[in-house]
């Protein structure tokens, strides 16, 4: 099974920050890799699909990067609406669809 | 517009089962294949399996094979996902998701299931 793993765990920033999150793969997933935002009590929000391309109606300030076993997802300028849970996932092996162990964006 | 809408919370027994609904609407449902993924309270998304629509063909996580079947009925536009042994660390909230090209692109609400003696 393919292994995906997020660091930070948490993450406390303030609004306007610049933000990255990183997400490694155990094996090559080539481009396969999307980027989730749950909100507390909320079903998860896909925000980037294939590593960087940008999920309709989600605003430019979200860019994801990477390629093989290494991604990022940045948030250029966080907003208060930004602090919430982000999920990697990875969709190479398409028997069996990982999510990282999360990443918590938190106020400071 | 795409809608998918889970059934209702369940409270169940140790060593019961419980059968989780999913109904889509606003596209051809035959057309897209449907995960499920569950949340513990408090933890992160596990991903459990997945079903094609159309053929009824499935795949599950190997933490949940012999424990999990996934079915549908494309006259209700409904998946099913029923788990059956449950304990407590079943608990969970329980969403369906729709794959588009290799991403989740839409979710259910969740049904909680909480499984307490």
């Amino acid at each position: 099974d393919i292994q995906m793993t997020q660091s930070p765990s948490s993450l406390s920033a303030s609004v306007g920050d610049r933000v990255t999150i990183t997400c490694r793969a155990s094996q090559s997933i080539s481009s396969y890799l999307n980027w989730y935002q749950q909100k507390p009590g909320k079903a998860p929000k896909l925000l980037i699909y294939a590593a960087s391309s940008l999920q309709s109606g989600v605003p430019s300030r979200f860019s994801g990067s990477g390629s093989g076993t290494d991604f990022t997802l940045t948030i250029s300028s966080l907003q208060p609406e930004d602090f919430a849970t982000y999920y990697c996932q990875q969709s190479y092996s398409t028997s069996m669809y990982t999510f990282g162990q999360g990443t918590k964006l938190e106020i400071k | 517009q795409v809608q998918l809408v889970q059934s209702g919370a369940e409270v169940k027994k140790p060593g019961a089962s419980v059968k989780v609904s999913c109904k889509a609407s606003g596209y051809t449902f035959t057309s897209y294949y449907m995960h499920w993924v569950r949340q513990a309270p408090g933890q992160g998304l596990e991903w459990m399996g997945i079903i094609n629509p159309s053929g009824g063909s499935t795949s599950y996580a190997q933490k949940f094979q012999g424990r999990v079947t996934m079915t549908r009925d494309t006259s209700t536009s409904t998946v099913y996902m029923e788990l059956s042994s449950l304990r407590s660390e079943d608990t969970a909230v329980y969403y369906c998701a729709r794959e588009f090209q290799q991403q989740l692109d839409y979710w259910g609400q969740g049904t909680l299931v909480t499984v307490s003696s």
